[in-house]
């Protein structure tokens, strides 16, 4: 069973649907990352979370939203789709104490907003 | 705020020969990591350098990390095909345990006969 899965791999949805992207872990890692990846601009940042009870904001977090249920859960949420949100999304997770650790990725979501 | 440059963003391989690709980043950081990604899928873990002058080889492939010049090169060992996909590298820009990695555009090998 992979360590990281996310569901779904696919989605189609409509301009102004919201929608939720689930990531869950059984690495028992406590960092756990969401990126998005667009043709030619390699992985921006969405939101990340260090623990379960704490939650920040990337690079570019506008119109996105997260929720961490469990250490092993973490949730992304378009509140209102756009079309720019059309883009494959990847959830990451990574060991903490040294914070020198790789991070190890989801197979990705593969988001079509129309 | 971190920028991470790689280039070249694409480069063709011929089968044998050897080729190095680079990244370099704007800010001071000793923690840079390598990635790779083949076509649709995931990304997999290559190589985690952590120091000044760190080397760490796998393969036909080997990366290394100048922390002063703040540059990283992957070098590629008589290419064969198995090796065209994209590599990534990023870098952490913290000094402590909170990680948060800023990636590059990634270069997209394509190595032929």
């Amino acid at each position: 069973d992979a360590d990281v899965t996310q569901t779904p791999r696919n989605r189609i949805t409509k301009t102004g649907k919201r929608i939720m992207l689930e990531c869950s872990q059984t690495k028992g890692h406590d960092r756990m990352y969401w990126y998005r990846q667009d043709p030619g601009l390699g992985l921006r940042l969405i939101y990340y979370s260090f623990d379960v009870k704490d939650i920040n904001k990337g690079e570019i977090s506008d119109g996105y939203s997260v929720s961490r249920q469990a250490q092993a859960k973490f949730s992304l949420s378009l509140e209102s789709a756009i079309p720019n949100q059309t883009a494959l999304y990847f959830c990451a997770t990574s060991l903490g104490g040294s914070g020198k650790e790789t991070q190890y990725f989801g197979p990705g979501t593969r988001l079509l907003v129309l | 705020e971190l920028k991470v440059e790689q280039n070249p963003l694409f480069l063709s391989m011929q089968e044998g020969k050897n080729y190095t690709i680079y990244c370099n980043y704007s800010t001071t950081s000793d923690r840079l990591y390598w990635y790779r990604q083949d076509p649709g899928k995931s990304l997999e873990s290559l190589f985690v350098l952590l120091s000044n002058g760190a080397v760490k080889q796998e393969g036909r492939l080997m990366a290394s990390l100048d922390t002063k010049a703040r540059l990283s090169t992957l070098h590629i060992t008589a290419a064969v095909h198995d090796l065209s996909a994209t590599y990534f590298c990023a870098v952490d820009e913290s000094s402590g345990a909170n990680s948060k990695l800023t990636f590059g555009k990634g270069i997209t090998l394509s190595v032929r006969p």
